[in-house]
């Protein structure tokens, strides 16, 4: 089975800072990745997606950006953020119809 | 692209009692339709998941059916307990690429009186 190592587990930023979350996959090889975002406790809006290193899709415009360097690396990154960036960011594994996501543990990002 | 809702957005049981929630999607092609519970600031969790060549799919006190025809699907608990207390997302996975990608309902706030 896979696992989804994620951090860091709570974020502080200022506005206008950068920021750079990881997520890493164990027990798989070329996994479907994705980031989502969770908005006051409801809601995975879907962020980006890779079926693998490199490739990168984008589903909403936003401030962010995803980069997949390795197959099992995931990173969300920022350059300036806003305000609205603030959220529970979740990464998860998986897609393949064998099977559903496997979710890692979740950064709770605020923006002040 | 695919469009899931989910109903109720709140749902409060007394425990031993049954809950259902209730999901529509818009994409005839999707093909898997799981279910998660998410705890206060955890993690969602799978629960139980059904795939669109299965009607009906049963574990313990959850069960899942899906009508492929109305493009609806719904998690059922029997004999509710305080600890099923969470959010329960319905999702639809997108049949049509090999992407894998999950589109999420709104979820649904379920709390078990004791």
């Amino acid at each position: 089975s896979q696992t989804i190592h994620q951090w860091p587990a709570t974020l502080v930023q200022p506005v206008g800072s950068p920021l750079s979350l990881e997520c890493t996959v164990e027990g798989t090889s070329n996994p479907n990745l994705y980031w989502y975002r969770q908005a006051a406790g409801r809601g995975l809006q879907l962020l980006f997606y890779s079926v693998g290193i490199g490739q990168i899709s984008s589903e909403v415009p936003q401030n962010l950006s995803a980069s997949r360097p390795q197959d099992r690396q995931f990173i969300l990154s920022s350059k300036k953020l806003l305000l609205s960036d603030s959220g529970f960011y979740l990464c998860a594994a998986g897609g393949d119809p064998a099977g559903g996501y496997t979710f890692g543990s979740g950064t709770r990002l605020t923006v002040v | 692209g695919e469009n899931v809702e989910q109903h109720p957005s709140t749902l409060s049981v007394q425990e031993g009692d049954s809950a259902v929630i209730k999901c529509t999607y818009s994409d005839s092609a999707s093909n898997y339709f799981p279910w998660y519970k998410q705890e206060l600031g955890k993690r969602p969790q799978l629960i139980i998941d059904i795939r669109s060549n299965v009607g009906e799919k049963k574990d313990q006190r959850i069960a899942v059916t899906l009508n492929k025809t109305a493009k609806h699907f719904s998690l059922h608990i029997t004999e509710t307990q305080p600890e099923d207390s969470a959010v329960y997302f319905c999702a639809a996975m997108d049949g049509g690429t090999s992407y894998g990608k999950l589109t999420f309902g709104q979820g649904t706030i379920l709390t078990v009186h004791p």
